[in-house]
């Protein structure tokens, strides 16, 4: 039960560039969400999805696309890369919102250049 | 909008010391109320879920408080040890969306 996963751990990526930060969950889910953590700040949210096929925005969403094929899945998509998306990036996972705290992935760092 | 504060933004304090975290939040309206704890270049892992109508929960030498009406909920540790060092961040889960709001963090440094 390997939990959250994400990939990869580090980037470096000049502006204008695009990338997808992987995110895979084995515990069966429907709920999962990504997070941007900057220095200092509390955690934000991007974009959450509460099942396959159905994806929502988060305070953040701007710059970035998620979608929500399979269960396991829940891949963050970053269009046109901009110094200001600089940061600490987090998947987390859980059953059910309200009774289940979230699980998270060990982060990607993130470096627009 | 749920506001989320944790004061002081870091603490030190020597090896066998009760530490005491403190968070407040701005709307009362919340389902739970939940502490993660942050090591260097890892992910958050879950301390204690407190449900709004608790007032508290207990985990070994952990016991968070949670006092809704006044906005305000509080972490002990108690006997700290060096292994306690780390970043702990509390979150109010909003009972409209179920939307967690973070706090920044109170970053603990245990000294030996």
């Amino acid at each position: 039960n390997a939990g959250v996963t994400q990939t990869p751990k580090f980037r470096i990526l000049k502006i204008g560039q695009s990338m997808t930060l992987q995110c895979t969950q084995d515990m069966n889910h429907n709920y999962m969400y990504w997070y941007r953590q900057d220095p200092g700040m509390g955690l934000k949210l991007i974009y959450y999805s509460v099942g396959a096929g159905i994806t929502d925005k988060g305070e953040v969403p701007n710059g970035y696309n998620v979608s929500r094929s399979t269960t396991e899945d829940f891949p963050l998509r970053l269009e046109l890369a901009a110094p200001s998306q600089t940061s600490v990036y987090f998947c987390a996972s859980s059953y059910s919102p309200g009774a289940d705290t979230q699980y998270f992935g060990p982060g990607t760092r993130l470096t627009v250049l | 909008k749920q506001e989320v504060t944790q004061i002081p933004a870091a603490l030190s304090v020597p090896e066998g010391e009760n530490l005491v975290l403190n968070c407040s939040f701005t709307d009362s309206a919340i389902y739970n109320l939940q502490w993660f704890r942050q090591d260097p270049g890892k992910g958050l892992t879950s301390l204690l879920l407190i449900q709004s109508s608790q007032r508290e929960q207990t985990s070994g030498r952990l016991n968070a408080s949670l006092d809704k009406s006044s906005g305000r909920s509080t972490l002990y540790i108690a006997a700290s040890q060096p292994g306690d060092s780390a970043t702990y961040l509390c979150a109010a889960l909003r009972s409209n969306d179920y939307k967690l709001s973070f706090g920044a963090g109170t970053t603990v440094t245990v000294r030996a």
